[in-house]
């Protein structure tokens, strides 16, 4: 079965620019995530949907960042505008139904460069 | 809240050493625990994974046990290899946190020929 894609691998903007990501969730995977990781760090986690709707959004910085999953399949996360320190690899992962003994799969991320 | 805590590396060996990477977690409810891997230039991968107290995860000749009495899900392989050298990253999820992977910083293990 086909992984979980995201789309472009690297970017690189200057600061005040936008960007945004494009994630596609393995087929049939009701919940997809978009984690941050900077470098040298573990990935957080900064959106959490089931289906088309938000779970969990707790650690997103709303005030430049948004996404949406409006068909409840792929997803796109958009920073508006960027900071230096949104420099980073963007993660998105799926898993079936959420439950947490369920595998995530994670895709190859976006590596953001900021200027 | 929830928080895992692994050693810090970089970790050095050499071909056919063994390998322990430390890792104790603290959470609210019964996790599930993880071990993901991170090869140079590529994505994350599940290693292994164990869902309750006692359980033993194994892939690839990498071996964890959960342990609930010390709060700890040591990753173990008796004879490594150069070509596991790579990032290793324990996480766990919790139901009552919507299942999301709380990840701890991160090992970086190289292993010399």
């Amino acid at each position: 079965e086909a992984g979980v894609a995201q789309s472009p691998r690297y970017k690189i903007i200057e600061k005040r620019q936008s960007v945004a990501f494009w994630c596609n969730p393995i087929s049939g995977h009701a919940t997809l995530y978009w984690y941050q990781q900077i470098l040298g760090q573990g990935p957080k986690l900064l959106i959490q949907f089931q289906n088309n709707g938000v779970v969990d959004d707790s650690q997103l910085p709303k005030d430049r960042f948004s996404a949406e999953r409006l068909k409840g399949v792929d997803s796109t996360l958009k920073i508006q505008p960027a900071k230096l320190e949104d420099s980073a690899v963007y993660l998105c992962a799926s898993n079936k139904a959420g439950a947490n003994t369920d595998t995530q799969y994670f895709g190859p991320g976006t590596r953001l460069t900021v200027l | 809240g929830n928080s895992v805590t692994q050693m810090e590396g970089p970790v050095t060996l050499s071909e056919e050493a063994f390998l322990t990477i430390n890792c104790t977690y603290t959470a609210t409810g019964y996790p599930s625990l993880f071990w993901y891997v991170q090869y140079p230039g590529e994505g994350l991968q599940l290693l292994l994974k164990a869902t309750k107290a006692d359980d033993k995860g194994s892939n690839k000749g990498f071996e964890a046990t959960y342990r609930k009495e010390t709060t700890s899900f040591h990753l173990e392989k008796g004879s490594v290899q150069v070509s596991d050298s790579a990032v290793y990253f324990c996480a766990l999820k919790v139901k009552a946190a919507g299942n999301k992977l709380t990840f701890g910083g991160g090992t970086r293990v190289l292993v010399k020929p």
